[in-house]
């Protein structure tokens, strides 16, 4: 069974841009989780999908975040513009339901913003 | 206020010896999970452990065993027979069921270093 994956495994762009992330669970798994590490700081939660739909989305930091989950699939991560706090690595998770199960990391995605 | 708290930023274990890193966690919720991840430099995160507040004994997953004291509201990690592999950085982690939905809550980190 594969894994959760990311793309790309690192982005490098200016301030200004527009990058997507994209993020492709588990297959089966309805909860699709967006994390973030900025550099030394703690991983913190961006928002959570039950399929297609957002259940939670009080960790996307502003308006320049945009998260949509086409048809309960794969997820995508947008930020436009890039700022240079947007720095770090963006982790996707996912998992089946029920309350408590661990939820699976993908490898992350670096970005790195000049 | 910080809800998962792990006090040590970094350790050193000398192989083969086993090496405790501790996690306390706050919340109201009766029913929680908590979760121990495993971040090597190759940058993925990695499912070590995982203790529900219901479970009446410490879980325990080969060399990885979660020493849960609920009353004083720690989930410190153990690991026994350190391997230089286990060099990473290490995430206590919660997830609270009826508070805060699906998403962990993660600790600051605690960088182990395992000594040859």
């Amino acid at each position: 069974e594969a894994g959760v994956t990311q793309f790309p495994s690192h982005s490098v762009i200016e301030k200004g841009q527009t990058v997507t992330l994209r993020c492709d669970p588990i297959s089966g798994h309805d909860n699709l989780y967006w994390y973030r590490r900025v550099m030394g700081k703690e991983i913190k939660f961006l928002l959570h999908f039950v399929k297609e739909s957002k259940q939670d989305e009080s960790g996307m930091p502003n308006n320049r975040f945009l998260a949509e989950r086409t048809g309960g699939t794969y997820s995508t991560l947008k930020v436009q513009p890039a700022e240079l706090e947007d720095s770090g690595v963006y982790f996707c998770a996912s998992s089946p339901t029920g309350h408590l199960y661990e939820q699976y990391f993908g490898p992350g995605t670096r970005l790195t913003v000049t | 206020a910080q809800k998962i708290t792990q006090t040590q930023p970094g350790m050193f274990v000398q192989e083969k010896e086993a090496v405790t890193l501790d996690c306390t966690y706050d919340t109201s919720d009766p029913s929680y999970g908590l979760f121990w991840y495993k971040q090597p430099s190759s940058g993925e995160m990695i499912f070590l452990i995982y203790q529900g507040s219901y479970d009446q004994q410490n879980a325990t997953e080969g060399r990885y065993s979660l020493n849960f004291q609920k009353a004083r509201k720690s989930a410190n990690l153990v690991i026994s027979a350190s391997q230089l592999g286990d060099s990473a950085m290490y995430f206590c982690a919660m997830r609270e069921v009826y508070n805060q939905g699906g998403k962990l809550i993660f600790g600051q980190g605690t960088e182990l270093s395992v000594k040859p």
